[in-house]
């Protein structure tokens, strides 16, 4: 069974410039889950979706954060404008259903904004 | 609110030693889950275990055992006669499990960086 898969892996851009992260899911899972880990932290969620729609995005700093997952399956997450301090390992997961599934995760897109 | 704390930042030990990684959570809901993943330096999250809210029972696998206590709301990770490929960074991480609302996404702990030396 093919794992989730993220591109691009690695990332550099200039503060002000945007850059988008995709994803494919395990083939199934229902639920997709964008996470941020920032060096020496734990990953910290940035919005959830249930098949295409969006369950938790609290903590997506909307004004230059976007995310979507059209027809349910792989997803984009956008950054316009990026700032220095979204240096960062963005991981995409992705799990059968919601309620304490295990999650499955991806390799990471690491950004790094100078 | 949830909050998962893994106190030791660092733990380096010599191949062969055992090694306990600590894990306190705090939650207000009567249904969670608990999870372990271990994070190579290659990056990737590699889950470890669940274990739910209803479930004590420890649990062991090869040269890994989990002790869950909810008197002292800790999960903690025990890997015995600890080998060099077991250094990684190992995360705690708590979800809620009711149905309705944002249930699933994971909380955190800041991790516990594991070095096992030859």
């Amino acid at each position: 069974e093919a794992g989730v898969a993220q591109s691009p892996r690695y990332k550099i851009i200039e503060k002000r410039q945007s850059v988008a992260f995709w994803c494919n899911p395990i083939s199934g899972h229902a639920t997709l889950y964008w996470y941020q880990q920032i060096l020496g932290q734990g990953p910290k969620l940035l919005i959830q979706f249930q098949n295409n729609g969006v369950v938790d995005d609290s903590q997506l700093p909307k004004d230059r954060f976007s995310a979507e997952r059209l027809k349910g399956v792989d997803s984009t997450l956008k950054i316009q404008p990026a700032k220095l301090e979204d240096s960062a390992v963005y991981l995409c997961a992705s799990s059968t259903w919601t309620g304490g599934d295990e999650q499955y995760f991806g390799p990471g897109t690491r950004l790094t904004v100078t | 609110a949830q909050k998962v704390t893994q106190a030791q930042t660092e733990i380096s030990v010599v191949e062969k030693e055992d090694v306990t990684l600590d894990c306190v959570y705090e939650t207000r809901d009567t249904t969670y889950y608990l999870f372990w993943y271990k994070q190579p330096p290659s990056g990737e999250l590699v889950f470890l275990i669940r274990r739910n809210s209803f479930d004590e029972q420890n649990e062991i696998s090869g040269r890994y055992s989990w002790n869950f206590q909810k008197s002292t709301s800790s999960f903690n990770f025990t890997i015995t006669a600890s080998q060099v490929v077991d250094s990684a960074v190992y995360f705690c991480a708590l979800s809620e499990g009711d149905y309705g609302g944002s249930q699933g996404n994971l909380i955190f702990g800041k991790g516990t960086k594991l070095s096992v030396k030859p």
